[in-house]
């Protein structure tokens, strides 16, 4: 019974590179989704896929980033042109559809230096 | 506009002192409201889902309720490892995606 994975579990780039976080929801479940969190704050929304599409995207910053979800199970979440305020850790979560419990992975820490 | 806040910020308790985090949201249309507990270094654990005013929810030391504009989680005499953030998040019925407060970081002291 695994849970939900990330990897990697740290990553540490330089500003401007391009970077990929990619997350293994808990297997049949259907909805899955991304965040940031930032220190002492609570989990910032940035994306929901419900199956393979992404069924909300509001809460991307920019269009430096972008997530995939092509069969419908693995996820990866793409970073272009990292600037250090993308610094944060990445968490993804996936649940057995809309408004219902989610199951996080640890995360990913992301530094940019 | 869509909110969720948390009172207080933090909190430090004896071990056995009992008390309620709050949680305060101003969403139209909730679908759902989540309590998770989050340990330093960790992602969020899910401890309840509420989807009407006046459901209780109960799981060892710790009762969630919700009301219409909020929701509490009281902690009856708490042990050291209930130390850790709780977080609240809620759905709407809208939109899929989630809106968690900025947390209460609790601390148990033996």
């Amino acid at each position: 019974g695994a849970g939900v994975s990330q990897t990697p579990s740290n990553k540490v780039t330089e500003k401007g590179k391009y970077v990929e976080l990619r997350c293994d929801p808990i297997s049949g479940h259907t909805a899955l989704y991304w965040y940031r969190q930032s220190l002492g704050q609570g989990p910032e929304f940035l994306i929901y896929f419900q199956g393979t599409g992404a069924a909300d995207d509001s809460g991307l910053p920019n269009d430096r980033f972008f997530a995939v979800r092509p069969e419908g199970s693995v996820s990866t979440l793409k970073i272009q042109r990292t600037e250090r305020g993308d610094s944060a850790v990445y968490l993804c979560a996936s649940s057995s559809g809309p408004a219902r419990e989610q199951y996080f992975g640890p995360g990913t820490r992301l530094t940019v230096t | 506009e869509d909110q969720v806040t948390q009172s207080p910020e933090a909190l430090r308790l004896q071990e056995g002192e009992s008390s309620s985090l709050n949680c305060s949201y101003t969403v139209s249309g909730l679908r759902g409201l989540f309590w998770y507990r989050q340990d330093p270094g960790k992602g969020p654990e899910f401890l309840f889902t509420l989807y009407s005013a006046g459901e209780e929810k109960e799981k060892e030391r710790l009762k969630a309720t919700l009301t219409k504009k909020e929701s509490f989680l009281h902690i009856t005499a708490p042990k050291p490892e209930d130390s850790a953030t709780y977080l609240c998040a809620v759905s709407k019925t809208s939109y899929d995606k989630v809106i968690f407060g900025p947390g209460t970081s609790l601390s148990v002291i033996p």
